[in-house]
């Protein structure tokens, strides 16, 4: 079975600290993304990478960075929480198929993260 | 540009009622996928099922059944009997030949609660 893991269910930061999300696929997969999701907004993808080093922006990037040093691991950092930035946090995790396919997305547990 | 709209915000149906989740999609894409994802109260979003643009015939898996209508840019889903396990917020989503099939679109998700 794919297992999509995240270093926590929930966090509590204060704002204009650091924050780490951690992702990890145990799959192969190249590709990981990481969302967003907020009630009445559904689930929008903040950044996405389709290899090692290889990061391509979302539909909302800003504030957010991250860091793909091995395949297996995707992180997502926040270099100063903000409030507005309070939200559910899902990881997901697809192989790299050829044209024509349309793979699906594995998803972890998902983080919330509230930023007092 | 793409686009999925699910106009249902929040369904409430009695147990072994049938119910109709409905999704509505725009892309200019003549290669596509569609999808429906499960989120149950754990918050791990579950693939439910895919299909492509050239294949427009119904699916039935148990309970569960897709109506692909390209006519209507729609892709139904529909519970038969409806349980208590069924309630879950429930996503449909896109896949297009623009983003080489890697990215999804999701709609704004249908909380479906389902009473004894």
């Amino acid at each position: 079975d794919v297992k999509v893991t995240q270093s926590s269910r929930y966090l509590v930061k204060r704002t204009g600290e650091k924050v780490f999300l951690e992702c990890v696929q145990d799959m192969d997969h190249e590709n990981m993304f990481w969302y967003r999701q907020d009630p009445g907004l559904g689930l929008r993808l903040i950044y996405f990478s389709y290899d090692v080093k290889m990061k391509e922006k979302g539909d909302i990037p800003e504030g957010y960075s991250v860091s793909r040093e091995k395949k297996e691991r995707f992180s997502l950092i926040l270099e100063s929480a903000s409030t507005n930035q309070t939200s559910m946090y899902l990881c997901a995790s697809s192989p790299q198929m050829g044209q024509g396919a349309g793979n699906e997305q594995f998803f972890g547990p998902g983080t919330r993260l509230t930023v007092l | 540009a793409q686009k999925v709209t699910q106009a249902q915000t929040e369904i409430s149906v009695v147990e072994k009622e049938d119910v109709t989740l409905d999704c509505v999609y725009e892309t200019r894409d003549t290669t596509y996928y569609l999808f429906w994802y499960k989120q149950p109260p754990s918050g791990e979003l579950v693939f439910l099922i895919r299909r492509n643009s050239f294949d427009e015939q119904n699916e039935i898996s148990g309970r569960y059944s897709w109506n692909f209508q390209k006519s209507t840019s729609s892709f139904n889903f529909t519970i038969t009997a409806s349980q208590v396990v069924d309630s879950a917020v429930y996503f449909c989503a896109l896949s297009g030949m623009n983003t080489g099939f890697q990215k999804l679109v999701f709609g704004t998700g249908t909380r479906l609660l389902v009473s004894p």
